[in-house]
């Protein structure tokens, strides 16, 4: 496709339900990022792949996040055990490597947790 | 973790008039960028500035970086009600591939 995918756009789950986030980066774009927005915040790091590997991680909040990038095109951001404080907006953003610096965002998925 | 903080948060103005945005970060960068976002939506790449250049225009945008003072400031001239937005700026901290977001200023202007 032209620009970054994200599904579902909504999401609404129930306290301790596991929970997928899926994107679909620009084609051709190595570098894949996640990021996590809460009302009225900037967006905060979650993890950044170049590629199928996780080139740094160091913002996922707990070990209850976990993120894949298999054949280093779609990525799937996988939340176990989810509570209340998870629900934000999930950004994805892709770029040509990473060096170029310019990152190109989907629309979010909301998750909600109830 | 925030690298960058924005000021003001919050920015109100009349069409026509120009807004100003600063931006401070805390560790060395290769480059700065800026990123709008209008309400519920993704974010949109405006700039890129590298830590050699001191200022650069895009259209009715002007971004200048101070690296001696950390700190970063967007100008956009003859505002509309279409600027109306979140302007965020990222860096790369510490030189790595990792793009790490300020707070935001939020700007409102008024037609």
């Amino acid at each position: 496709g032209a620009g970054v995918s994200q599904t579902p756009s909504n999401k609404v789950t129930e306290k301790g339900k596991y929970v997928e986030l899926r994107c679909d980066p620009i084609s051709g774009h190595t570098a894949l990022y996640w990021y996590r927005q809460s009302l009225g915040q900037g967006p905060e790091f979650l993890i950044y792949f170049q590629g199928t590997g996780a080139a740094d991680d160091s913002g996922l909040p707990n070990d209850r996040f976990f993120a894949v990038r298999p054949e280093g095109s779609v990525s799937t951001l996988k939340i176990q055990r989810t509570e209340r404080g998870d629900s934000a907006m999930y950004l994805c953003a892709s770029s040509l490597n990473g060096a170029t610096g310019e990152l190109f965002f989907g629309e979010g998925s909301r998750l909600t947790v109830l | 973790s925030q690298q960058g903080e924005e000021d003001p948060q919050a920015l109100s103005i009349q069409e026509g008039e120009n807004a100003t945005m600063n931006c401070s970060y805390k560790t060395s960068i290769n480059n700065l960028q800026w990123y709008r976002q209008n309400s519920g939506r993704g974010l949109v790449h405006l700039i890129l500035i590298r830590s050699n250049e001191r200022e650069k225009h895009s259209g009715r945008l002007r971004v200048t970086l101070d690296t001696s003072k950390k700190s970063s400031s967007l100008l956009i001239t003859a505002s509309r009600a279409a600027d109306t937005a979140s302007y965020f700026c990222a860096t790369d901290s510490s030189g790595t591939y990792k793009y790490i977001f300020g707070t935001g200023t939020r700007l409102k202007v008024l037609a």
